[in-house]
C-alpha cells in the first residue's frame, strides 16, 4: 500500500472549515484514499473515501487532485467534538486489503 | 445496528502472567481485524480472518500471541506470557463488503486498554 504524508497537528477556530492535507504521491491506479478520525479513548471512525472523483457525506467532502497525489478532507463547520486525530491511509479496493495507520493529524478545534 | 463489542475494557496484569481479550463483530460482517495501538501510535494490524480463515498475520509475535475466530463469528486474542512492551490498546474492527464491491468501512470497537506491570 502507498504511504500517506499528513502534518502532525493543526488548528480550526469553531464554526469554520477545517481542511486537512494528505499527501500520497506513490499512490496506484487501483489505490482509494480513506480517512478515519480516532477520539480520545474510542476506536477509529470510518469517515468517508474516494477513488478518484470528489466525495461528499453527511461527515465531510474530500477532494482528490487530478493527479491523484494528494487530497484534503474538509470538515465544513467544525466543532469542539471534532477534535481528534485523523488518518489519511490509501489501500487497495475491497475488504481483504488492509488499512495501514500511520500517525495521522492532530485537529484540535477551538473555541 | 449493534457496533463491534469488545471485552474487557480494561485489563491490568503482571508481566509474564497470560491474558485474553474478546471481540463480537457486526452481524454478517466476514472480516475481522484485531489491531493493536501503542500510546501515541497509530493502530498496527496483528491478524485479519475471513470468516475462520486466517488472511493476514504477518505481524503477529507468534511467540506469544494468539487468534482465533473458530465458528466465523466473534474472536478471542491471547497473549501468554504477556511483557511490559505490550502494554497497548487492543483494538478489534470488522468490515462487509456490499453488492458490487461497495467497501462500506471498517468498524472499530473501543477497544480493551491493557496495562503490563
Amino acid at each position: 500500500d502507498a504511504k500517506t504524508t499528513q502534518p502532525p497537528s493543526m488548528d480550526c477556530a469553531e464554526g469554520r472549515a477545517a481542511n486537512l492535507p494528505c499527501n500520497h504521491s506513490t499512490i496506484s491506479g487501483n489505490e482509494y484514499v480513506y480517512w478515519y478520525r480516532q477520539i480520545h479513548s474510542q476506536g477509529p471512525q470510518y469517515i468517508i473515501h474516494g477513488l478518484k472523483n470528489n466525495e461528499t457525506n453527511e461527515m465531510a467532502s474530500l477532494i482528490i487532485t487530478e493527479d491523484r497525489k494528494s487530497s484534503t478532507l474538509i470538515l465544513p463547520h467544525a466543532t469542539l467534538r471534532d477534535t481528534a486525530v485523523y488518518y489519511c491511509i490509501v489501500r487497495g479496493g475491497g475488504s481483504n486489503y488492509k488499512l495501514t495507520f500511520g500517525k495521522g493529524t492532530l485537529l484540535t478545534v477551538n473555541p | 445496528e449493534a457496533g463491534v463489542a469488545q471485552s474487557p475494557r480494561y485489563k491490568i496484569i503482571e508481566k509474564r502472567q497470560s491474558v485474553a481479550f474478546w471481540c463480537n463483530p457486526i452481524s454478517g460482517h466476514a472480516t475481522l481485524y484485531w489491531y493493536q495501538q501503542i500510546l501515541g501510535q497509530g493502530p498496527k494490524l496483528l491478524i485479519q480472518f475471513q470468516n475462520n480463515g486466517v488472511v493476514d498475520d504477518s505481524q503477529l509475535p507468534k511467540d506469544r500471541f494468539s487468534a482465533e475466530r473458530l465458528k466465523g463469528v466473534d474472536s478471542t486474542l491471547k497473549i501468554q506470557p504477556a511483557k511490559l512492551e505490550d502494554s497497548a490498546v487492543y483494538l478489534c474492527a470488522s468490515s462487509l463488503l456490499g453488492r458490487g464491491g461497495m467497501d462500506y468501512g471498517y468498524t472499530f470497537g473501543s477497544g480493551t486498554r491493557l496495562t503490563v506491570v
